[in-house]
């Protein structure tokens, strides 16, 4: 089925570096989301953009929704302990129930 | 806290055995989904229910068994599952307006292991 590619697949980073991912696909999507999801628990919302070129934050986060509407971008900027865990994106279009989702970013930050 | 809980977190179970998996939101959404997440894979979207109809199935087994009763509840009936059915059972909800779809929001999840 249609699928996100997203990248990085996992990352090891320092304390206190910034953080970028993100996602593309063959469709244009009319929303992004972006979740991070940790060991034993459900993915959590971060962020959600519903139009092209759209730029949103969130604390240290900082979402775009990409003009060309095939892809997005996730920044965390001075990466702390907590922010370890694996970050999904996805997508949807006008018309459907689904959203397709990214294989996600693996996330871990070194003290 | 997301407003979507599920039960039990976790659950062992036998090939044989039938067990149900709940879901309930407190979002006063309009659609709720079922999702099965493997190891190392995307998330698999199994049923959507819209409205309390059932909306999308994704070719899933008749092993499992989804049930709406109101928009509030989502249950999954499973029984004779297989081994490769361990995963993480994930239930969401969203509100649809017309052609669109808001935001989905996840419960914590079912970790489901098959014996």
């Amino acid at each position: 089925g249609q699928q996100l590619n997203q990248s990085p697949q996992s990352m090891f980073i320092q304390e206190g570096e910034d953080v970028s991912m993100n996602c593309t696909s063959s469709s244009i999507f009319n929303t992004w989301l972006w979740y991070k999801q940790e060991p034993g628990e459900g993915p959590v919302l971060l962020i959600a953009l519903y139009k092209a070129g759209e730029l949103t934050s969130n604390g240290r986060l900082t979402a775009q929704f990409g003009i060309t509407r095939k892809d997005s971008f996730l920044n965390i900027s001075a990466s702390i302990p907590s922010d370890v865990g694996i970050y999904f994106c996805a997508g949807s279009t006008s018309g459907t129930y689904k959203y397709i989702f990214g294989t996600g970013t693996r996330l871990k930050v070194l003290a | 806290e997301t407003g979507v809980t599920q039960t039990p977190r976790h659950l062992v179970m036998g090939m044989t055995n039938k067990k149900s998996l709940k879901c309930e939101q407190h979002l006063g959404h309009n659609a709720m989904y079922w999702y099965k997440q493997s190891a190392k894979k995307p998330l698999e979207l199994m049923f959507v229910y819209s409205l309390e109809e059932r909306v999308e199935n994704n070719s899933v087994p008749s092993r499992f068994s989804p049930e709406c009763p109101n928009s509030s509840h989502l249950f999954l009936h499973l029984h004779t599952l297989q081994p490769e059915d361990s995963a993480l059972y994930l239930c969401a909800s969203s509100q649809v307006r017309g052609s669109s779809q808001e935001t989905q929001y996840f419960g914590p999840g079912t970790r489901l292991l098959v014996l």
